[in-house]
């Protein structure tokens, strides 16, 4: 079965700094899809980035940027330029190709953002 | 009303209550979603529609009970709870399959119902 880890709990970083939130995966599958969702207090929550694994690139949006790791199975985020309006939970999560429906996450990050 | 709508956003019920949450799609996908969102757990998939049929359910207790009238609606009937199933239940859908299965399969979520079982 696949799971998805995110080691920090909590993270924190300066208003305009940079912060970088980990996450790693287990899968034995060799296609498949990795997101970072985010939800801020009381909102829903929204998809990030996206990563296609059969890309080598790595994935970027704006002030965020993902580092994809195939072999070592990790996929973190790195935001650039923080604003307050990026505290938030931040998800990893997983959706194999052929897997159907299913999208696994792991249990979250908490930014915040200090000013 | 555009992207998915929950309701209602909070719930207070009792153990021996029967209330139902509601979920409605407008963004024409043919998957739908209930998560359940507990502090510091990763999300837990509950059940999974595709085009109005089942296709996952995560070991679910049967206290829980979904219903999925069509592919724009999902409720979820709840009776006899615990106060361990107290949470945030999000709802979400998603476009996935197709010849390639070329669709991502991002999932677009409501903002969650709020649930305390007393």
């Amino acid at each position: 079965a696949q799971t998805v880890t995110q080691s920090q709990p909590e993270m924190s970083v300066q208003e305009a700094e940079t912060v970088t939130l980990s996450c790693t995966y287990d899968t034995s599958e060799s296609d498949y899809y990795l997101f970072w969702y985010k939800q801020p207090p009381s909102r829903q929550m929204i998809l990030v980035i996206r990563q296609e694994a059969y890309k080598q690139q790595n994935a970027t949006e704006n002030r965020f940027s993902v580092n994809f790791q195939k072999a070592a199975k990790s996929f973190s985020l790195k935001i650039s330029d923080s604003q307050l309006g990026d505290a938030a939970m931040y998800f990893c999560a997983y959706r194999g190709r052929t897997g159907g429906f299913k999208t696994i996450f792991g249990a979250g990050t908490r930014l915040f953002v200090k000013a | 009303e555009t992207g998915v709508t929950q309701t209602p956003r909070h719930l207070v019920m009792g153990m021996t209550n029967k209330k139902s949450l509601k979920c409605e799609q407008h963004l024409g996908h043919n998957a739908m979603y209930w998560y359940k969102q507990s502090a510091k757990k990763p999300l837990e998939l509950m059940f999974v529609y595709n085009f109005k049929e089942q296709t996952e359910n995560n070991s679910v207790p049967s206290r829980f009970s979904p219903e999925c009238p069509n592919s724009s609606h999902l409720f979820l009937h709840l009776h006899t709870l615990q106060p361990e199933d107290s949470a945030l239940y999000l709802c979400a859908s998603s476009q996935v399959g197709g010849l390639a299965d070329t669709n991502t399969g991002e999932l677009f979520f409501g903002e969650g119902s709020r649930l305390t079982v007393l």
